[in-house]
């Protein structure tokens, strides 16, 4: 089975600071995605990446950046947490048909 | 602006009972049609999907309805039982987009015993 694997599954950080969420894939696919869960709002496409040192805005880029120098780690980071980005964060990993979830980071900003 | 759209966003089903959850899309280019299912502290996992070569597919309890013409899909899940209750999306995919699903937004199903 595929694993996704994210390293955190609360964080509580402060406005202002870098947070770094990590995720890793152990079946060496290709894409790989961030996604915000939000009451009411569904899954919402963050970034994405098709390829090593590749990566794509995704519908709420604002605020996020991402970073993937190795095939198996894709990493999210918001470069100065708010509180509107309080949220729960789920990666995935896809080839051909289906993504695999990791099982999210809650991240509460204060 | 949202791909898939999703309704109920939320639904109470007696035990024993039928639960359908319904979505509709616009883009005619997509070809792959999952339904994922969320327990509280959990990712999502694939529950089934389909493709729009056929009109419905079948596992266990859980059915895929899909009317192309109507661009609709809707799952059914017979015999509903409290170990059900969990958030389910469906979503949407056209291959030559590297894979990028998109998402409704989600129903919150509860079965009463």
């Amino acid at each position: 089975d595929v694993k996704v694997t994210q390293s955190s599954r609360y964080l509580v950080k402060r406005t202002g600071e870098k947070v770094f969420l990590e995720c890793v894939q152990d079946m060496d696919h290709e894409n790989m995605f961030w996604y915000r869960q939000d009451p009411g709002l569904g899954l919402r496409l963050i970034y994405f990446s098709y390829d090593v040192k590749m990566k794509e805005k995704g519908d709420i880029p604002e605020g996020y950046s991402v970073s993937r120098e190795k095939k198996e780690r894709f990493s999210l980071i918001l470069e100065s947490a708010s509180t509107n980005q309080t949220s729960m964060y789920l990666c995935a990993s896809s080839f051909l048909d289906g993504y695999t979830f990791g099982s999210g980071t809650r991240l509460t900003v204060v | 602006q949202q791909q898939v759209k999703q309704s109920p966003q939320s639904l109470i089903v007696q035990k024993g009972g039928i639960s359908i959850i319904n979505c509709a899309y616009e883009n005619t280019a997509f070809d792959y049609f999952p339904w994922y299912q969320q327990f509280p502290g959990k990712g999502p996992a694939l529950l089934i999907a389909i493709r729009p070569d056929v009109s419905e597919k079948k596992e266990g309890r859980f059915t895929i309805s899909f009317n192309k013409s109507a661009k609709q899909f809707s799952l059914h899940i017979m015999d509903s039982q409290p170990g059900d209750s969990a958030t389910y999306f469906c979503a949407a995919s056209m291959r030559d987009t590297g894979n990028q699903f998109y998402f409704g937004t989600g129903t919150s199903l509860t079965v009463i015993p």
